[in-house]
C-alpha cells in the first residue's frame, strides 16, 4: 500500500528563516512525487511534479528534491505570504493520487 | 487552461437530509475526474473517480455516491447525511503529466 508522511505537522518560521519540509513515501512504481500548497478554505494548488531521484524544481522562493524514499521542500528566505499548509502526494502504479496529512507552514513578519 | 466550478461553496444541513454537491470543468473534454473528502486532520481522502461519462468507480464505502451525466459534469450525492460525512470536499481532473487540479471546494457541515 502506497504511504506519504510529511514532517514536521507544523513549522513556525520568522521572515527571512530558510528552512526544509520533508515527505517520506512508500510507493510500487513512482509516476510522480507532487507538492501542493493549500491556503485555509481553499483547494489545493499544484506546485510541482518530480518523477525521479535527483530531480529538483524551482518556483520563487521554493524548491523540491527528491530521492527514492524521500522529497523535501526548500524554503529560502521565506515571506509571510508563504504561509500555508504544503501537501505532498505520490502516484504509482495504480495512477491515484495518495496524499499525506500536510505540514502547516506560517512565517512570522 | 481548465477551470473547475464547485458549488455551493458551503452548506450546512442537517443529519437524515438529501445532498448534492456538484462539479463542472471548463477547458478539457473527456477528463478524468475525482471527489476528495478532507477532514480535519486528515489527507485527502479519494471517494470516487471517473474515466467517462456513466463510469464511477468508488474508493471508500461509505454513504455517498457519485454519477457523472455529462463528460464535465460530476455529482456527489448522498440520499441520508451522517454527522461523519461533514468535511471539505473537492473535485479534481487531471492535467497533462498525472498531475491533479483541484477546484475551490465545498465546505459541508451535517448538524
Amino acid at each position: 500500500e502506497d504511504q506519504v508522511t510529511q514532517s514536521p505537522e507544523a513549522l513556525r518560521l520568522q521572515e527571512g528563516e530558510s528552512s526544509s519540509l520533508n515527505c517520506s513515501y512508500t510507493v510500487s512504481g513512482l509516476r510522480g512525487l507532487f507538492w501542493y500548497r493549500q491556503d485555509p478554505g481553499k483547494g489545493p494548488e499544484f506546485l510541482f511534479t518530480l518523477y525521479s531521484a535527483g530531480e529538483e524544481k524551482e518556483k520563487e522562493r521554493l524548491k523540491a528534491t527528491l530521492t527514492k524514499k524521500e522529497s523535501f521542500l526548500h524554503i529560502t528566505a521565506p515571506k509571510p505570504e508563504d504561509s500555508a499548509t504544503y501537501l505532498c502526494a505520490v502516484q504509482g502504479g495504480s495512477e491515484k493520487l495518495v496524499f499525506g496529512k500536510g505540514t502547516k507552514l506560517t512565517v512570522n513578519p | 487552461s481548465q477551470t473547475i466550478h464547485q458549488w455551493p461553496a458551503t452548506l450546512v444541513q442537517p443529519v437524515g437530509s438529501p445532498l448534492s454537491l456538484e462539479c463542472t470543468v471548463e477547458g478539457t473534454s473527456n477528463p478524468n475526474l475525482y471527489w476528495y473528502r478532507q477532514a480535519a486532520g486528515r489527507g485527502l481522502q479519494l471517494l470516487f473517480y471517473s474515466v467517462g461519462i456513466g463510469q464511477i468507480s468508488s474508493e471508500v464505502p461509505q454513504n455517498l455516491s457519485a454519477s457523472r451525466p455529462q463528460d464535465r459534469q460530476f455529482i456527489l450525492s448522498s440520499k441520508k447525511l451522517l454527522l461523519s460525512d461533514s468535511g471539505f470536499y473537492l473535485c479534481a481532473t487531471t492535467g497533462g503529466m498525472y498531475e491533479q487540479y483541484f477546484g475551490p471546494g465545498t465546505r459541508l457541515t451535517v448538524t
